[in-house]
């Protein structure tokens, strides 16, 4: 089956400590995105990617990096520098960027706590 | 700015009809989604629209209409299993997609 799959579900990190969230998708797709979602509030973009070795930063960057090596693969690592990792975390394909109506598939989440 | 606005929260009975209201203000215009998300989960695809008018897509419609920068998801027959948060998105001039922060709908019996 395709999808995107995120690992692991929960994740819990002291305060401090860089962590990676992984993200795979096997749909073929050109891009992936990051997003970050507190509770009440919309989906805010971190990062993204349109193509291998090439990324955008998002509204919401700092504190944040990823790599695209891979089309598959779109691994966003949350520093110490960020202020406030506490948070649900999504990642998310679509077929082309900036084609208008390609719908963004989305994978499980990871929430991540950091005590 | 950049700007949706969502109702917060709202209540319907089951087996009753709701109508999710979106208000939009981008800088352009590429296309509207709805999604749905369950709590803890990821949010899924529910209707795109581009043009304005009605699209139905079995209990549930979207309508836009790009003069009044403004859409609405409505539900029919509603069911316990509706009862998620529903997203409104937007893509702006930049092909980049805005999210609105979500209506919570609450279906009771």
């Amino acid at each position: 089956d395709g999808g995107i799959t995120q690992s692991p579900k929960y994740l819990f990190r002291k305060e401090g400590q860089n962590v990676t969230l992984s993200c795979e998708q096997n749909l073929n797709h050109d891009a992936m995105y990051w997003y970050r979602q507190d509770p009440g509030q919309g989906l805010r973009l971190i990062y993204y990617s349109q193509i291998v070795n090439d990324f955008q930063k998002g509204d919401i960057a700092e504190g944040y990096s990823v790599s695209r090596e891979k089309k598959e693969s779109f691994p966003l690592t949350v520093t110490s520098a960020q202020k406030n990792p506490t948070a649900f975390y999504l990642c998310a394909s679509s077929r082309l960027a900036g084609a208008g109506s390609d719908e963004q598939f989305f994978g499980p989440g990871t929430r991540l706590t950091v005590l | 700015g950049q700007n949706i606005d969502q109702p917060t929260e709202m209540t319907a009975t089951e087996g009753a009809i709701v109508q999710i209201n979106c208000t939009y203000q981008t800088s352009g215009f590429n296309g509207l989604f709805w999604y749905q998300q369950h709590a803890g989960e990821a949010p899924t695809f529910l209707s795109y629209n581009v043009l304005d008018g009605l699209e139905e897509k079995g209990r549930f419609s979207s309508f836009l209409s790009r003069s009044k920068g403004y859409s609405y998801l409505l539900l029919k027959e509603l069911q316990m299993k509706d009862s998620a948060s529903y997203l409104c998105a937007v893509i702006d001039s930049n092909y980049q997609l805005i999210w609105g922060a979500g209506t919570k709908l609450i279906i009771k019996p």
